[in-house]
């Protein structure tokens, strides 16, 4: 499968516990994005790298989340003394950082559905 | 103000019928992507279709074509010969700025159901 992973697929955990999510993008993307989705609710972009680096942060991801890309590869997302309002699927996605067409279009990986109790 | 509207919160079509689902949008930059994707039951995000802001043509992808007016930002997915299988969140979503530029916004979306 050369699709975007993520794991885990689902995550139940009580509030004020620490959580941590990894994507595997496609392999010859050198951009991968984070997003959370709510429900009845688009995508809400979180964070997005270009290889190993952090190049935008939403408002969204507050101090409690931090994002990792270390190697340029796959990257994690933490969310630190998770409060209910983090429930979500949250969504990682990776591009190309050119294509001729500039379309540059994001392929998205099944997401973490994230239930804190 | 929102950047990206969708106005339909439900559609419903026939089988093999002919569907629009409208997306408006809100940008000054002149220069931007127009993505709609597909999101089924089972949650994967599935791109479709896009038209960059500079094309002068409309953009097509098999049985999807998107009808793009710059003056009235608009940019409404249009699917020929509705399949059960289409039945589906769509959301609509736009890109601002150049490649360097990674501001990506996604509509609320617009849940279509194909009947039999």
């Amino acid at each position: 499968d050369t699709g975007v992973s993520q794991d885990p697929r689902h995550k139940i955990t009580k509030r004020g516990q620490n959580v941590t999510f990894r994507c595997d993008p496609i392999s010859e993307h050198n951009r991968l994005y984070w997003y959370r989705q709510t429900l009845g609710q688009g995508p809400e972009f979180l964070t997005y790298f270009q290889n190993e680096a952090q190049l935008e942060k939403s408002r969204l991801l507050s101090d409690r989340f931090s994002a990792e890309r270390p190697k340029g590869s796959f990257s994690t997302l933490e969310i630190q003394r998770t409060e209910q309002g983090d429930s979500a699927m949250y969504l990682c996605a990776s591009s190309l950082s050119y294509s001729r067409e500039g379309r540059n279009e994001q392929f998205f990986g099944p997401g973490t559905r994230l239930t804190v109790l | 103000a929102q950047k990206i509207t969708q106005t339909q919160p439900g559609m419903f079509v026939q089988e093999k019928e002919a569907v629009t689902l409208d997306c408006t949008y809100d940008t000054s930059d002149p220069s931007y992507g127009l993505f709609w994707y597909k999101q089924p039951s089972s949650g994967e995000m599935i791109f479709l279709i896009y038209q960059g802001s500079y094309d002068q043509q409309n953009a097509t992808e098999g049985r999807y074509s998107l009808n793009f007016q710059k003056a009235r930002k608009s940019a409404n997915l249009v699917i020929s010969a509705s399949q059960l299988g289409d039945s589906a969140m769509y959301f609509c979503a736009m890109r601002e700025g150049t490649n360097y530029g990674q501001n990506f916004v996604f509509g609320p979306g617009t849940r279509l159901s194909v009947l039999p």
